[in-house]
């Protein structure tokens, strides 16, 4: 059963840093594209970023909103994704999710989610 | 505001079809058959229902369908049931670097 498990969220200062993980088991992490997505307060769903599996070079996407800021990374050898948040701004406040897609290697679908983490940026 | 348009909510009764729809542009509903559908419980993770603008994924049950039109998708629930109310979203690949995945708005479904 593929289950995704984030961890890290919690109450962090506009201009700090954060760094979320997503626990990964029940397939070949290594073979998948692995995915973040945040949904705001009472808000919609909002893509973040995502990270290639390293037979398509480990690359990673960013939306513009977080470009510069956030940095996805992926440890394969523990089966789990990183989201490093820097520079956090109150709007950053949200539920993030870390997705994967229904097939291996490409990321087209956000297939299966975690339960997510709460991040409030907030002084 | 978001990328694609969505009606903020939609309702039926029992038994009833309804559709949702959800309006992009030619950067990205019109240009990929690469449209997804998610139905989110209150405080649950989103759940993907169709991918592919029309293909369900293995257990998500054969009431829901999805369609494209130019540049708007659609999403029919046919023989509404109560575990069906729920907010929905509507998802399209983009194709650019800082763009990838747009999403609606997300429309809430509310079933009488």
């Amino acid at each position: 059963e593929v289950q995704l498990v984030e961890s890290g969220g919690g109450l962090v200062q506009p201009g700090r840093s954060l760094r979320l993980s997503c626990t990964a088991s029940g397939f070949t992490f290594g073979d998948y594209a692995m995915s973040w997505v945040r949904q705001a307060p009472g808000k919609g769903l909002e893509w973040v970023g995502f990270i290639r599996s390293k037979a398509y070079g480990g690359t990673t996407e960013y939306a513009a909103s977080v470009k510069g800021r956030f940095t996805i990374s992926r440890d394969d050898s523990k089966s789990i994704a990183y989201l490093q948040m820097n520079s956090l701004k109150t709007e950053d406040t949200a539920v993030y999710y870390c997705t994967r897609d229904l097939q291996p290697w490409i990321q087209l679908w956000f297939g299966y989610w975690g339960q997510g983490t709460l991040v409030t940026v907030s002084s | 505001q978001s990328a694609l348009t969505q009606p903020a909510s939609v309702s039926g009764s029992p038994g009833q079809s309804i559709t949702i729809s959800c309006t992009g542009t030619s950067s990205d509903v019109g240009s990929y058959n690469l449209v997804s559908w998610y139905q989110q419980h209150p405080g649950k993770a989103p759940k993907l229902m169709i991918y592919e603008v029309s293909k369900r994924p293995s257990g998500v049950s054969n009431r829901f369908s999805g369609s494209k039109s130019g540049n708007t998708a659609s999403l029919t629930i046919s023989g509404l049931q109560a575990e069906d109310e729920a907010d929905y979203y509507c998802c399209s690949y983009a194709g650019s670097s800082t763009r990838n995945w747009v999403f609606g708005g997300g429309t809430k479904l509310t079933v009488l």
